[in-house]
């Protein structure tokens, strides 16, 4: 079975200030690694993904990731947050032909 | 503009109602899936369907259901057995090019209980 763990459920940041929302899986053959961002009463827009080859994956709005294959990691960054940043942000997995598996989510406020 | 469009935004549901959840998309994707989203739970998979006329359940299938007559359309009927409908509901797509491709979601439909 697989499945993603997102360590934080609320990241708390000020605005200009760097973030790092992380993500762990569990995994018994190779993955594909996503991470989509929400904006409230909204659906889900893809930020980023990792398919193979550098680990470090850029997207948009600034963000970007590392994949991590000996730690199961995939933890998004970005260097200086923005109040139009305040979402809740997901990472997913997926393989084969099977739906995507996400966390729970990690909610991003961004204080003025 | 391709996308996935659902409606209604707002849905209110009576006790002992059927109630049905339209999604519908222009991208030509074979896959569909719809998701439940409760605050702290993330997103929990109901139903998903890789091709017309079949589909398969999810992680938390029972009080719904689902057809795929057509390419384009993936209803949802939350039926009266689901105890506890309150809820955001997501519909997504994704084309057959594999898992590598990226799944695309609509806006969502929220679900009240009067």
């Amino acid at each position: 079975a697989q499945s993603v763990t997102q360590l934080d459920s609320q990241v708390p940041v000020f605005e200009e200030a760097p973030v790092e929302l992380r993500c762990n899986y569990s995994s018994s053959v190779s993955v594909y690694l996503f991470w989509y961002v929400q904006y409230p009463n909204q659906g889900l827009q893809l930020l980023l993904k990792y398919l193979s080859g550098s680990t470090l994956v850029k997207g948009i709005n600034g963000f970007e990731a590392e994949f991590n294959k000996s730690q199961t990691s995939f933890h998004l960054r970005k260097p200086s947050v923005h109040i139009s940043d305040t979402a809740e942000y997901f990472c997913a997995i997926n393989s084969g032909n099977t739906p995507l598996v996400f966390g729970k989510g990690t909610r991003l406020s961004v204080i003025a | 503009d391709g996308g996935i469009t659902q409606s209604p935004k707002y849905l209110f549901r009576k006790e002992g109602q059927n109630v049905t959840l339209s999604c519908e998309q222009n991208l030509n994707h074979d896959a569909m899936y719809w998701y439940r989203q409760d605050p702290g739970q993330g997103l929990r998979l109901i139903y998903y369907s890789h091709i017309v006329n079949d589909f398969q359940k999810g992680d938390i299938a029972e009080g719904y259901s689902v057809s795929r007559e057509k390419k384009e359309s993936f209803p949802l009927t939350v039926t009266s057995a689901q105890k506890n409908p309150t809820a955001f509901y997501l519909c997504a797509s994704r084309s057959s090019g594999g898992p590598q491709e990226t799944q695309y979601f609509g806006p969502g439909t929220r679900l009240l209980v009067l």
